[in-house]
Parts: C-alpha cells; sequence; structure tokens
C-alpha cells in the first residue's frame, strides 16, 4: 500500500540534543512538507521542498533543518538552537500540480517529541 | 491579523443537526481550499475540496466558497457522533505550493 512512514512515533530528547524525524513516502509525490502542531493549534509549515535536492523554508524554520536527497525521503532535524520542541510533527506529501488532480496533502501518522 | 481564521469553538450541536464551521482568509491569490477532518492524537484527512465559488456537495458535507469575500465554509447535514472532530481549514498557494492552516475548530455531537 502506498503511504507516508514516519519514525519514530514517539520521541524523547534531552535539552542541547539533535535528534531526526524520519519521513519516507512511496506515493511517487514530488513535494513534501513537515509541518509542527501545538495543543489546540493548527499546523504551521517549517519547511517544504518541490524537487529533489531543493527546499524551502517555510513559517517556523528557525532550529530546524531538513535534507531532500531522494525523492522518496525527506528526514526533519530539530537542532538545540530550537527553543522549545515539544510538538506533534507532521510529514505530508502532495502530487505535482495539474488540472485533474485535487492538489490533497498526504500525511503520515506523525511523530510526537518530548523535550525532558 | 492570521492567515487563516476559523470560527474558535468549541461548537456543540445535537445528533441529526447541522453543524456550519467557518474560515476566513487573507491572500487574494489563494486558489484552492480544503477542509481536513483531524481527530485527537490522529493526522488529518480530507473532508472536501473546493476551487471555484458556489456550492459543493459530497454526501452530507457541503462547502462553500466565496472569493470575493474571502470566505470559505463546511456544512455537516444530519451531524453524528463520529464526526465530533477538529476540522481545519486549508488555503492554498499553488503557484508557491504551500498550504496555510487556520487553528480548527473543535465540533462535539452530542447524542
Amino acid at each position: 500500500d502506498g503511504g507516508i512512514t514516519q519514525s519514530p512515533k514517539y520521541l524523547f530528547r534531552k535539552e542541547g540534543q539533535n535528534v531526526t524525524l524520519s519521513c519516507e513516502q512511496n506515493l511517487n509525490h514530488d513535494a513534501m512538507y513537515w509541518y509542527r502542531q501545538d495543543p489546540g493549534q493548527g499546523l504551521r509549515l517549517i519547511y517544504y521542498s518541490q524537487i529533489v535536492n531543493d527546499f524551502q523554508k517555510g513559517d517556523i524554520a528557525e532550529g530546524y533543518s531538513v535534507s531532500r536527497e531522494k525523492k522518496e525521503s525527506f528526514p526533519l532535524t530539530v537542532t538545540s538552537a530550537q527553543k522549545n520542541p515539544t510538538a506533534f510533527y507532521l510529514c505530508a506529501s502532495r502530487t505535482t500540480w495539474v488540472r485533474g488532480n485535487t492538489g490533497e496533502l498526504f500525511f503520515g501518522e506523525g511523530s510526537r517529541l518530548t523535550v525532558l | 491579523q492570521k492567515e487563516v481564521e476559523q470560527n474558535s469553538g468549541p461548537l456543540s450541536v445535537p445528533e441529526g443537526a447541522i453543524a456550519s464551521l467557518n474560515c476566513t482568509y487573507s491572500d487574494r491569490g489563494s486558489q484552492s481550499f480544503f477542509w481536513y477532518r483531524q481527530y485527537s492524537g490522529k493526522s488529518p484527512e480530507l473532508i472536501m475540496f473546493i476551487y471555484s465559488n458556489g456550492d459543493k456537495e459530497d454526501g452530507r458535507f457541503t462547502a462553500q466558497l466565496n472569493k470575493a469575500s474571502q470566505y470559505v465554509s463546511l456544512l455537516i447535514r444530519d451531524s453524528q457522533p463520529s464526526d465530533s472532530a477538529t476540522y481545519l481549514c486549508a488555503v492554498t498557494d499553488t503557484n508557491a505550493g504551500k498550504s496555510t492552516f487556520g487553528d480548527g475548530t473543535t465540533l462535539t455531537v452530542k447524542p
């Protein structure tokens, strides 16, 4: 079955540590996204990539880094520079925007990061 | 002012009633509009999408779009307890390739 796989599902981090969240998709989608969700709030865009080897900052990129070396993979690193990293992180993908497709985002199951 | 604003809720309706969820957006260049449903602790799933002014119906769900007023809504008819969730409005700039989400409206349908 096609889909997006995020790992780990739960992650605990000590202050000062970097952690990397994995996101893999087998939907053959060109575009991939990382969102952060805090309790009672919507999704805020961290980084996105519309093509391999290229990515753009979203609205809250500070303290995060990404890479897009393969079409299927878009890992997110939460660095020690991120002041309040405890949140629910969602990876999503979307096919190229052409007439006839919905343009919907397909989401992974999310990774919940807690800083101890 | 937020780019995408939703009625703050929480919204509570009795089973069988109509639930009305509203969303306004600030970017007039937005082309595509989506409603996602998110159950607690889960990832969002697509409910409806709409591109053109007017109404779009799919089963018990109707999306309405008014680009002049920069307003999009979702009506849920014959609400069921299983509709209890947070509903996220997403506005998409297809040229930039990114979507902006509202904070969501939490709906509770009481049996």
